[in-house]
């Protein structure tokens, strides 16, 4: 079973408008959650991470997330994008016990001038 | 701001033949991981060191895959003999201890191609 799920492959959004990336994950002990992203033909950058504390985390970039433990969710939020937001946006999960970073297969954000 | 440096950025191949890709992760991190990423997938660990000893090798493929990281510092991933299915991005990263051992910063990655 996944331990990462993305849902949407690829998101259009026009630029100014706000976007949301969706994340789910699967676990039954607790984790650390993840979004990188990727710009093309280069390696990833972290964005934000949840380790523990408040729920509501802010990363680079104007871009934040929230840690939804009823929901297992970490959805990936901006509430207005730019044409260099253009990228692949991975989240990816730690399980505590594995220690392991999966990442889920990600989603591609264009932006519509 | 302190990178992950991995070489080359671009490899074209032919299958059968070896190919290497080399990692200098960031000084003092203590753990160094490979990733490969194939083309509109995620990245999925090929190894993890713990200083130069393997502690996750368990999803690379042994017979012609191997990992060095010899003096716990820098470290070479090798192919051989390459085939077609190797082509990926080829993604190390490195994390540091205690509190900074979860964020994993990543290489820009080896790109490779076999033709």
């Amino acid at each position: 079973a996944q331990s990462v799920t993305q849902l949407d492959s690829q998101v259009p959004v026009f630029e100014e408008a706000p976007v949301e990336l969706r994340c789910n994950y699967s676990s039954s002990v607790s984790v650390y959650l993840f979004w990188y992203v990727q710009y093309p033909n280069q390696g990833l950058q972290l964005l934000l991470k949840y380790l523990s504390g408040s729920t509501l985390v802010k990363g680079i970039n104007g871009f934040e997330a929230e840690f939804n433990k009823s929901q297992t969710s970490f959805h990936l939020r901006k509430p207005s994008v730019h044409i260099s937001d253009t990228a692949e946006y991975f989240c990816a999960v730690i399980k505590f016990g594995n220690e392991k970073l999966t990442f889920g297969t990600g989603t591609r954000l264009t932006i519509i001038p | 701001e302190a990178e992950v440096a991995q070489s080359p950025r671009y490899k074209i191949t032919e299958k059968s033949q070896a190919v290497a890709f080399w990692c200098d992760p960031i000084s003092g991190h203590a753990t160094l991981y490979w990733y490969r990423q194939i083309l509109g997938q995620g990245p999925e660990l090929l190894v993890q060191f713990q200083d130069e000893s393997v502690v996750d090798d368990s999803q690379l493929p042994k017979d012609r895959f191997s990992a060095e990281r010899l003096k716990g510092v820098d470290s070479t991933l090798k192919i051989q003999p390459a085939e077609l299915g190797d082509s990926a991005m080829y993604l190390c990263a490195s994390s540091d201890r205690g509190v900074g051992a979860n964020v994993l910063t990543f290489g820009a990655g080896s790109r490779l191609t076999v033709l």
